[in-house]
């Protein structure tokens, strides 16, 4: 079955600009899940959606950054205003609910800002 | 202290070796522990989920987890080429909805 895709799979922007990436998730998945990862890092927690809501956005870095996912499937990641040091790899992932459930993740879109 | 703790590496292993990798947590609340294989350029792939004391078998690869220790470890067996990548722990945190990472080991499995 298909996998989480994510587009696009890569981004390059200018300091100032805004972006948006998209999520689309394992189909029955309803949790769903942003990472940031840096070079030579593990990912970094920003956001986790329940359904349609943001049940835990305490990873996200400040106001410039926003996620939705208005139907409960596809999730769109916004960062408004880019600066240099928002350069990384977003990635997806999504899961089941559970105490014991395993996150899958999407190729990821690597995003430059210059 | 970092929430999650590995040894950068690289860990160099001969083909054929068992390759042992290691990790310590902070978090004695959480019941569910991962490894994930990252290949240069790509995302994290979920190779072992492990959730209770002791060990887990799946194929060549083998996970074990002492909670009173804060310790979890990957071993592979008859290592290949192929297993040549980044090997991410991981744990549950904050009500079981985020993975807080280790920044991984790079192995490399040298014929």
């Amino acid at each position: 079955g298909a996998g989480v895709s994510q587009t696009p799979s890569n981004k390059v922007t200018e300091k100032g600009k805004y972006v948006e990436l998209r999520c689309d998730p394992i189909s029955g998945h309803t949790a769903l899940y942003w990472y940031r990862q840096s070079l030579g890092q593990g990912p970094e927690f920003l956001i986790y959606f329940q359904g349609t809501g943001a049940a835990d956005d305490s990873g996200l870095p400040n106001d410039r950054f926003f996620a939705v996912r208005p139907e409960g499937s596809v999730s769109t990641l916004k960062i408004q205003r880019t600066e240099r040091g928002d350069s990384a790899v977003y990635l997806c992932a999504s899961s089941l609910v559970g105490e014991t459930v395993e996150q899958f993740f999407g190729p990821g879109t690597r995003l430059t800002v210059l | 202290q970092k929430e999650v703790e590995q040894n950068s590496g690289p860990l160099s292993v001969p083909e054929g070796a068992i390759a042992s990798l290691n990790c310590t947590y902070s978090d004695r609340v959480s019941q569910s522990f991962f490894w994930y294989r990252q290949y240069s350029g790509k995302s994290p792939e979920l190779i072992m989920s492990i959730y209770s004391n002791g060990d887990k078998e799946d194929g060549r690869f083998t996970a074990q987890l002492n909670k009173a220790s804060q310790y979890v470890s990957l071993l592979i067996r008859d290592s290949q080429p192929s297993d040549s990548a980044t090997y991410l722990c991981a744990f549950l945190s904050g009500g079981y909805n985020k993975l807080i990472f280790g920044a991984g080991t790079r192995l490399a499995v040298h014929p």
